[in-house]
């Protein structure tokens, strides 16, 4: 079973569109995160959920919004996408947000054109 | 403020010989340190971390971290290098006394074991 899924695992888009992304952990944790990674590798928090609250709000455009309707459940939803918006999103859980460590999905590779 | 270095980009070690992976830190307490894996169109896995008590860590795959406090260290070590342990090397740290979630990532390092 996997742990920590994320759907779609690709996504290619016009710029304007609007997409969502999925994530979804059956390992009962508390806390749930979404990272973006750039091109060169860089991994930045983008935002954390626990017990369905918004912990980390990091500095992303509004166009980004998350949503968590449960504790296992942490969706993205990105309006008007531009270019700059290629990357991959990582989706992550962990059981102690402050000393455990995380579980992450395998991503979805986003592709504005 | 938190914050991770990573001061080397790659890394090329021989099969069979041992690897050390390069990390220093930044926070104003103690930290709470960890090291990931990701290995080519995968997500993070994690491999150790330390939090509190032995300064030396043991994690997965036989790999094993020190914390140094006086040198603001945890660098990432291994006896003997496999092929399969090339990869994207990530340290990352949480800084507890902020009363923080975040974790931030150093930029990774790239492993090449050369057999």
């Amino acid at each position: 079973d996997t742990a920590v899924s994320q759907t779609p695992k690709y996504l290619v888009t016009q710029m304007g569109n609007d997409k969502s992304i999925k994530c979804e952990q059956n390992l009962g944790h508390d806390t749930m995160y979404w990272y973006k990674q750039d091109s060169k590798k860089f991994l930045k928090i983008m935002f954390s959920y626990n017990n369905k609250e918004l912990i980390i709000n990091e500095t992303v455009p509004n166009r980004f919004s998350p949503k968590s309707p449960d504790k296992a459940h942490l969706n993205l939803h990105i309006n008007s996408l531009e270019l700059g918006d290629s990357a991959v999103y990582f989706c992550a859980s962990s059981q102690d947000g402050r000393r455990g460590e995380q579980y992450f999905g395998p991503g979805t590779r986003l592709t504005v054109t | 403020a938190q914050s991770v270095a990573q001061p080397e980009d790659q890394v090329n070690v021989a099969e069979g010989n041992p690897l050390t992976v390069k990390c220093t830190y930044s926070v104003s307490g103690n930290p709470y340190l960890f090291w990931y894996v990701q290995y080519p169109n995968r997500g993070l896995q994690f491999l150790l971390k330390y939090i509190t008590g032995d300064n030396l860590v043991k994690g997965s795959y036989g790999f094993e971290a020190e914390f140094n406090k006086s040198q603001t260290s945890f660098h990432l070590k291994k006896p003997s290098a496999l092929v399969s342990d090339s990869a994207l090397y990530f340290c990352a740290v949480r800084d507890p006394g902020a009363g923080s979630y975040q974790l931030t990532f150093g930029k990774g390092t790239k492993l090449s074991v050369i057999p």
